[in-house]
């Protein structure tokens, strides 16, 4: 168990729909990071919060946004689902945004849009 | 931008035997880390070893250990008396410096392990 928490673990919406996933970093970890992972795509990196605020940005297309609040739990949004959006979503992370850091991963959500 | 290449989709192994998968990155960075995460049927992503670029030594965790190759930039994992547990998709995967940003990962190697 890495210490992160995703929910839901699992998530079924239709075209059009607007999802949140949820994270809940590792305790003491200030800094959260995004990913997606797809057939197509592989794994991409989306969005990193630090205490926060946004520290960089991916593939993070215009119809998903996040946002990390003071407790440090951070939420995706997804807005306007295409069947594309199916994939795993990823959340990791780490006590800073040095590269000495260790990103630690949360069992993922997986969305399914039919 | 930096890219990561992993050109074994699929590799097998007799349990206990030796295997070594392959990476390659491309980058123009002088300061950067380097990984190896397993992934297991789980869909859990794990850590399995870190290099930091400055570092010449190769790192080392029990049976895994990197071959770090900077000037030809490539990066590759040998596992060694192969276990059962080892079978996942490996994915290699490579952090530029500053800390604002991700990792950029490769497609993966799905590794079999032969009993």
């Amino acid at each position: 168990d890495s210490g992160v928490t995703q929910t839901p673990k699992h998530l079924i919406t239709a075209t059009g729909q607007r999802v949140t996933l949820r994270c809940s970093p590792r305790s003491g970890d200030l800094s959260v990071y995004w990913y997606q992972q797809s057939l197509d795509q592989g794994l991409q990196f989306l969005i990193q919060y630090y205490n926060g605020e946004e520290r960089a940005k991916g593939n993070i297309l215009e119809r998903f946004s996040a946002q990390q609040f003071p407790d440090l739990h951070s939420e995706l949004n997804l807005s306007s689902l295409e069947l594309g959006d199916s994939a795993l979503y990823f959340c990791a992370s780490s006590v800073a945004t040095g590269l000495q850091n260790i990103q630690y991963f949360g069992a993922g959500t997986r969305l399914s849009v039919l | 931008a930096q890219t990561v290449t992993q050109s074994q989709p699929e590799m097998s192994v007799q349990e206990a035997e030796t295997v070594t998968l392959s990476c390659t990155y491309d980058t123009s960075e002088s300061d950067y880390y380097l990984f190896w995460y397993k992934q297991p049927p789980s869909r859990q992503m794990i850590l399995v070893i870190r290099q930091e670029a400055y570092k010449q030594q190769n790192a080392t965790e029990n049976r895994f250990s990197v071959n770090f190759q900077k000037a030809a930039k490539s990066f590759s994992l040998k596992i060694s008396d192969s276990q059962l547990g080892d079978a996942a998709m490996y994915f290699c995967a490579y952090r530029r410096g500053g800390g604002a940003d991700g990792l950029t990962f490769g497609k993966g190697t799905h590794l079999i392990i032969q009993p």
